[in-house]
């Protein structure tokens, strides 16, 4: 079955940059997904990359997929102690007709040291 | 616009009891996913509503139900509660059923039960 895996723990120093990474089981064309959920709060979209990209860079935030390997990464540049977070990884089959959904990783927990 | 609202936020239950959990999605949100969190098992999906149809379901015992009422606000009834429930129970609404195509979820914070 799918499967999505993580790394549980990354501790970097403010300012260095952070990558989080993520690998997956799913060979079908799928959506991957980095959520974030800080303490006490729900999970937030942070990025998404559809499977035919390799990159995908919003403000900060670089995503890279490498489909042959089926591994997706997730560089956060300038680390800020804001961004110390938990980090899901998420794919979705989208050839899954109406048994698609969400498959988790079980997120990477980010200490960001002063 | 407000967010998904989930109610109560904390809970403490005791073996045998059972429960039911409420999450109000955004408005025009049709699609309802709950997913049990837990330290050593991440993110587990519990089910998922659309438009009051049950759509998917993972792989949980029947105890954990759920149902979805026409103004799409969304409850989960877990019975017979078991040490093992307890679990930070998150709900996410959508627009469209979640896992289509860059369909975004957007969390509550979810109900935190404790069973004794």
């Amino acid at each position: 079955g799918e499967d999505v895996e993580q790394s549980l723990f990354l501790s970097v120093r403010e300012g260095d940059s952070s990558v989080i990474n993520c690998t997956y089981t799913d060979s079908s064309s799928t959506y991957l997904y980095w959520y974030k959920q800080e303490p006490g709060a729900g999970l937030q979209l942070l990025t998404y990359i559809f499977s035919n990209m390799d990159m995908k860079q919003d403000q900060r935030l670089t995503v890279l997929l490498n489909k042959k390997d089926k591994h997706l990464s997730l560089r956060i540049a300038d680390t800020q102690t804001g961004d110390s977070a938990i980090y899901f990884c998420a794919e979705t089959d989208i050839n899954a007709g109406n048994n698609r959904k969400l498959i988790w990783g079980l997120g990477t927990s980010l200490a960001v040291n002063p | 616009k407000a967010g998904v609202t989930q109610t109560p936020r904390y809970l403490i239950k005791t073996r045998g009891q059972q429960v039911t959990l409420s999450c109000s999605p955004i408005s025009g949100h049709r699609s309802v996913s709950w997913y049990q969190q837990t330290p050593g098992q991440g993110l587990q999906f519990l089910f998922e509503y659309f438009s009051e149809t049950q759509r998917n379901k993972g792989n949980f015992p029947g105890r954990f139900s759920g149902r979805q009422f026409s103004n799409s606000r969304s409850e989960m009834n877990v019975s017979t509660l078991e040490l093992g429930d307890s679990a930070l129970y998150l709900c996410a609404s959508s627009t469209r059923s979640m896992g289509r195509t860059n369909t975004e979820a957007f969390f509550g914070q979810g109900t935190r039960l404790t069973v004794v």
